[in-house]
């Protein structure tokens, strides 16, 4: 059965500082990978996604992520964090239009 | 394109009592997906929709039901409620051969 597992529940990072975000999944074939972000009492949204290819994928609002089939990993990444970045955000492996989740990670960002 | 929308975006039921709540999907989406987040759960799968057809089932009791119409929005209905069934029910469309799905603001499901 798939599975994710994002280790972090809570991370906090000082504006202006990079970020990381920690995934590993488990899945018998090819995984469709995305990320996801929810701020608080809202849906979620598409930050991007991995279905095939090249193993860095960019994303929007200044996002990255990279598939390592290695490490069964696709780590979230960001340069240089801002305030609004700070929500939830939850990694998810794709068995079809099923979509397994992570328990998600909080992050907080100081100023 | 307008997004997915939900309606209600929020209920009040009593144990017991039955809820129906709607989706309308981004226009040109056929599938439509039900996911349940709870804080001890998570995000959970309940079900998908395509082309009015069920294609996948989560792990769910038989009082989560849903259905889809011809112009693809979904409704899913939750009888006999319970306690527990306090969630944030999302909804999510796709086109349903791509693999990504839009999810909408969901409807905030309280049960006393």
């Amino acid at each position: 059965a798939q599975s994710v597992t994002q280790p972090d529940i809570h991370i906090t990072v000082s504006e202006g500082a990079s970020l990381e975000l920690r995934c590993n999944y488990s899945y018998g074939a090819t995984p469709y990978l995305f990320w996801y972000v929810q701020s608080p009492g809202q849906g979620l949204q598409l930050l991007l996604k991995y279905f095939s290819g090249d193993t860095l994928v960019q994303g929007i609002k200044g996002f990255e992520a990279e598939f390592k089939r290695s490490q069964s990993s696709f780590n979230l990444r960001k340069p240089s964090v801002h305030w609004s970045d700070a929500a939830e955000y939850f990694c998810a492996v794709g068995n079809g239009n099923k979509l397994v989740f992570g328990a998600g990670t909080i992050l907080r960002v100081k100023s | 394109k307008a997004g997915v929308t939900q309606t209600p975006r929020y209920l009040i039921k009593t144990r017991g009592q039955q809820v129906t709540l709607s989706c309308s999907p981004i226009s040109g989406h056929r599938s439509v997906s039900w996911y349940q987040q709870t804080p001890g759960q998570g995000l959970q799968f309940l079900f998908e929709y395509f082309s009015e057809t069920q294609r996948n089932k989560g792990n769910f009791p038989g009082r989560f039901s849903g259905r889809q119409f011809s112009n693809s929005r979904s409704e899913m209905n939750v009888s006999t409620l319970e306690l527990g069934d306090s969630a944030l029910y999302l909804c999510a469309s796709s086109s349903g051969t791509v693999y990504e799905q839009y999810f909408g603001p969901g409807t905030r499901l309280t049960v006393t």
